[in-house]
């Protein structure tokens, strides 16, 4: 049961890089979502997605980008890296309503 | 705006004790509410939930109970164990997830 994968696991990168981390999901969930956890801040929904197409933005959407083609994959772009965007990122998929989101096993980004 | 307050830890209890971890949120309307927990190292899993007033959820010996009067979904289990140690976050919302900052529990043999 793969359920929810990201990619990478740990990067480190430059300010002023971009990249891109992947999320995909092998449970045809409609929702699927993204979030960044940080010290003393619990997780903080950045962009969502309610099914192929469709995206919309979270709680603190500014720096990041994101598109859904397929209902599997749900990337996040980071399009200029700044200091401020080290963090750890998990994606997370669920069905609607008042289903049970689940999380990925995150990915940890620094920026220097 | 929705906001959930949760206790701050670190919390620190021996194996067999007795473990509560408060939990209190405001929101509109009448959200679904969850404790997820997070090992070191992994992604969150959902722990319990519970989606209407007065619902308990249960789950490996955890129970909170949804109290809409004191919009409240306190964590409890009679009898920790070390391997209960972890990072525990309550939350609601659906679909869309409103989190508290997580409650960092250690349990000694």
């Amino acid at each position: 049961n793969a359920g929810v994968t990201q990619t990478p696991k740990f990067q480190v990168l430059k300010t002023g890089q971009s990249m891109t981390l992947q999320c995909a999901q092998d449970m045809n969930h409609e929702y699927m979502s993204w979030y960044r956890q940080d010290p003393g801040m619990g997780l903080r929904l950045i962009h969502y997605s309610v099914g192929a197409g469709i995206t919309d933005q979270g709680e603190v959407p500014n720096g990041y980008n994101v598109s859904r083609s397929t209902t599997e994959d749900f990337p996040l772009r980071l399009l200029s890296a700044a200091p401020s965007q080290t963090s750890v990122y998990f994606c997370a998929s669920g069905g609607r309503g008042n289903q049970p989101q689940h999380f990925g096993d995150g990915t940890r980004l620094s920026i220097l | 705006g929705n906001s959930v307050t949760q206790m701050e830890g670190p919390v620190t209890l021996s194996e067999e004790a007795f473990l509560t971890i408060n939990c209190t949120y405001t929101a509109t309307g009448y959200p679904s509410l969850f404790w997820y927990v997070q090992y070191p190292g992994e992604g969150l899993q959902l722990l319990l939930k519970a989606t209407k007033a007065d619902d308990k959820g249960s789950n490996k010996g955890f129970e909170a109970t949804y109290r809409k009067e004191t919009t409240s979904f306190h964590l409890e289990k009679g009898s920790v164990q070390v391997s209960d140690s972890a990072v525990y976050f309550c939350s609601f919302g659906n679909e869309k997830l409103t989190f508290g900052t997580g409650t960092r529990l250690t349990i000694i043999p």
